[in-house]
């Protein structure tokens, strides 16, 4: 069974701090690793993924992620946050062995204040 | 330009009522999901076809049956709507391999009164 757990229902951060979104996963395979994020009213946008390689990832918008195989963690990153990427977040996990469902996380709600 | 568009936007409709959401993709994809959104944001996998072939089917009522016409195209078909089928559903597509990134359309609303 493939599942995955992000940790805090919020996230509250100023403009222009750094902006940390946690994930963890639980796979039997290799996972691979995905972000999106869902605006108001708006559909899922893909933000970037882990699939093999390094384990620092970059993504749009100035997203990044790093893959600890260790800590089973995806944790989703960016330096300086803006008003504009408050939203919600979404991890996503598969497992590598053939399965095709996508299991998300909860979701975390950020919010970037001015 | 859209890639996965879903029609229509807004589903407002009284219980016991049939109806469909439609979704097309113009990405080139082989593989159609589509997702429930309920009133708590969590996202659930309903069902997935592949070249019109049925893949995934999770443990959802038979009232809901997906139709693929051909690879473009995946629509959802719901009997007898009931309050607790009010959610925001979403379609999405991709390639086959569990590499491959899925992308989501704009969603439909659906409120059943």
């Amino acid at each position: 069974a493939q599942s995955v757990a992000q940790p805090e229902d919020q996230v509250n951060v100023a403009e222009g701090n750094p902006l940390t979104v946690k994930c963890t996963y639980s796979v039997s395979g290799n996972p691979y690793l995905f972000w999106y994020v869902q605006y108001p009213n708006r559909g899922l946008q893909f933000l970037l993924k882990y699939i093999t390689g390094d384990n620092l990832v970059k993504g749009s918008y100035g997203f990044e992620a790093e893959f600890n195989k260790s800590q089973t963690s995806f944790h989703l990153k960016k330096p300086s946050a803006l008003v504009s990427d408050s939203a919600l977040y979404f991890c996503a996990v598969r497992d590598g062995r053939g399965d095709y469902k996508l299991s998300f996380g909860a979701g975390t709600t950020v919010t970037v204040r001015a | 330009d859209t890639a996965v568009s879903q029609t229509p936007k807004y589903l407002v409709t009284q219980m016991g009522n049939d109806k469909s959401i439609k979704c097309e993709q113009n990405l080139g994809h082989d593989t159609m999901y589509w997702y429930k959104q309920d009133s708590k944001k969590f996202l659930k996998i309903m069902f997935s076809y592949n070249n019109k072939e049925l893949i995934i089917n999770e443990t959802v009522p038979n009232r809901f049956s997906p139709k693929s016409p051909d690879k473009a195209h995946l629509n959802l078909h719901i009997n007898s709507l009931e309050l607790g089928d009010s959610a925001v559903y979403f379609c999405a597509s991709s390639q086959i391999s569990e590499q491959e990134t899925q992308y989501f359309g704009p969603g439909t609303r659906l409120l059943v009164l």
